[in-house]
């Protein structure tokens, strides 16, 4: 089983602050992606990482791909009370199976 | 298109009984995937589709779970017998082919097997 760990696993900080949440595992995948999910619906895509290193800003968000391809860190700036929810890491292998993270549940306090 | 939609969003049934949930995912997308969510817990990855060929199924959780996709569009994933521990969120996602990383999913079906 190739597990996806995520740490922490439970934040509550105060809106404006930058906060890291990280995505480990002791495989390889050919790509990963982090989502985030409201209670009670599906998972919204953020951002796929594909190369070793890579680094995507999508706005207040920052993902990186670790070199080796095993792990993975979102950064967000300036915490919003709109950015709360759970944030989950995926990790794809070359049989395009999807092997999820065990979440990262935020809450940022107005 | 509006997206991946799953019916129905709730389902409640007594242990023993069969239960079967609908996936239509957008319109274009030839791959087609079903996971279960437990609380706390991250989507578990069951089984998927590429059109009407289901490519993966070794990670069905047991032989009460099936799954088809006849004609390459909507899809169906049974579960016969069930059992408390079935009660979780089933979630269907889609994907292109070509970038098949890059998963949408569906509101979910919530199962609660009393």
């Amino acid at each position: 089983t190739q597990l996806l760990e995520q740490s922490p696993q439970f934040l509550s900080i105060q809106e404006g602050e930058n906060l890291t949440v990280y995505c480990n595992s002791s495989s390889v995948f050919s790509s990963l992606q982090w989502y985030r999910q409201e209670p009670g619906e599906g998972p919204v895509l953020l951002v796929t990482v594909v190369t070793g290193g890579e680094v995507k800003k999508l706005k207040r968000l920052t993902f990186q791909f670790g070199d080796a391809r095993k792990d993975s860190s979102l950064h967000i700036t300036a915490a919003q009370p709109g950015d709360t929810g759970l944030y989950l890491c995926a990790g794809a292998n070359t049989g395009n199976q999807f092997y999820f993270g065990t979440g990262t549940s935020l809450t940022v306090i107005p | 298109d509006t997206g991946v939609s799953q019916d129905p969003r709730h389902k409640i049934t007594k242990r023993g009984q069969n239960v079967t949930f609908r996936c239509d995912p957008i319109s274009e997308h030839n791959r087609l995937y079903w996971y279960r969510q437990t609380l706390g817990q991250g989507p578990e990855f069951l089984t998927y589709f590429q059109n009407e060929a289901q490519l993966e199924k070794s990670r069905l959780l047991s032989d009460r779970f099936s799954a088809e996709r006849p004609k390459g569009s909507f899809s169906t994933l049974e579960i016969q017998r069930t059992e408390q521990g079935d009660s979780a969120m089933y979630l269907c996602a889609s994907s292109l082919l070509l970038s098949s990383y890059e998963q949408y999913f569906g509101p979910g079906t919530r199962l609660t097997v009393t």
